[in-house]
């Protein structure tokens, strides 16, 4: 079975900084997916960066890296110069092509406060 | 394009009754996914309709169950229902083709609360 964990709960960031949220994994899986996900306060989840198991080099999206360590199973998502707009519920999940393929395991999530 | 739509916005329900969630999938998506999000916890999924049939389940009872239509909408229906089933209700399309990942884009959800 597929688990994700993120072990901070609350994390605060003043604007223009840079914040690292962490994500660790675990799958047996070899062909799998990683993702942060956002949900601002309106709700509706939105796809923030994914990450191709077999791929080595790390994704980039904008202000958004991650840092993908496979043989440790962690997946840090690095927000580069903080926005108000970035103040979310920001969720880890991992998906496989085994299944349903694309059935996706959350994380608890990490609330982040951007502060002016 | 028109986005992934919920409906409705909010529900409130008593013990024991019945309650269906309806979902209107992106434009052009042949799959419907289904996820609980409790209060202060990440989605769990329940399950996942690819034309029209479910394909995979989450740890979720019998009492959860759903339909997909042909023009890939879907509907997650909840028999006696309990104060647990309290939660916001994801769902989210994808297209599926072949044995690749497609991006699953969700919806608003549906609060659901149960007295």
């Amino acid at each position: 079975a597929q688990t994700v964990t993120q072990s901070q709960p609350e994390m605060s960031v003043q604007e223009a900084e840079t914040v690292t949220l962490s994500c660790t994994y675990d799958t047996s899986e070899n062909n799998y997916y990683l993702f942060w996900y956002k949900q601002p306060p309106s709700r509706q989840m939105i796809l923030v960066i994914r990450q191709e198991a077999y791929k080595q080099q790390n994704a980039t999206e904008n202000r958004f890296s991650v840092n993908f360590q496979k043989a440790a199973k962690s997946f840090s998502l690095k927000i580069s110069d903080s926005q108000l707009g970035d103040t979310a519920m920001y969720f880890c999940a991992s998906a496989s092509l085994g299944g349903s393929q694309g059935n996706l395991i959350f994380g608890k999530g990490t609330k982040l406060s951007v502060k002016p | 394009e028109t986005g992934v739509t919920q409906s409705p916005t909010h529900l409130i329900k008593t013990r024991g009754q019945q309650v269906t969630l309806r979902c209107s999938s992106q434009s052009g998506h042949n799959t419907v996914s289904w996820y609980q999000q409790a209060l202060g916890q990440g989605p769990q999924f329940i399950f996942q309709y690819y034309r029209e049939e479910e394909n995979g389940r989450g740890n979720f009872p019998p009492r959860f169950s759903g339909l997909q239509f042909p023009n890939y909408s879907s509907e997650l229906n909840v028999n006696a229902l309990e104060l647990d089933d309290s939660a916001l209700y994801l769902c989210a399309s994808s297209f599926r083709l072949g044995p690749i990942y497609n991006e699953q884009f969700f919806g608003p959800g549906t609060r659901l609360t149960v007295l």
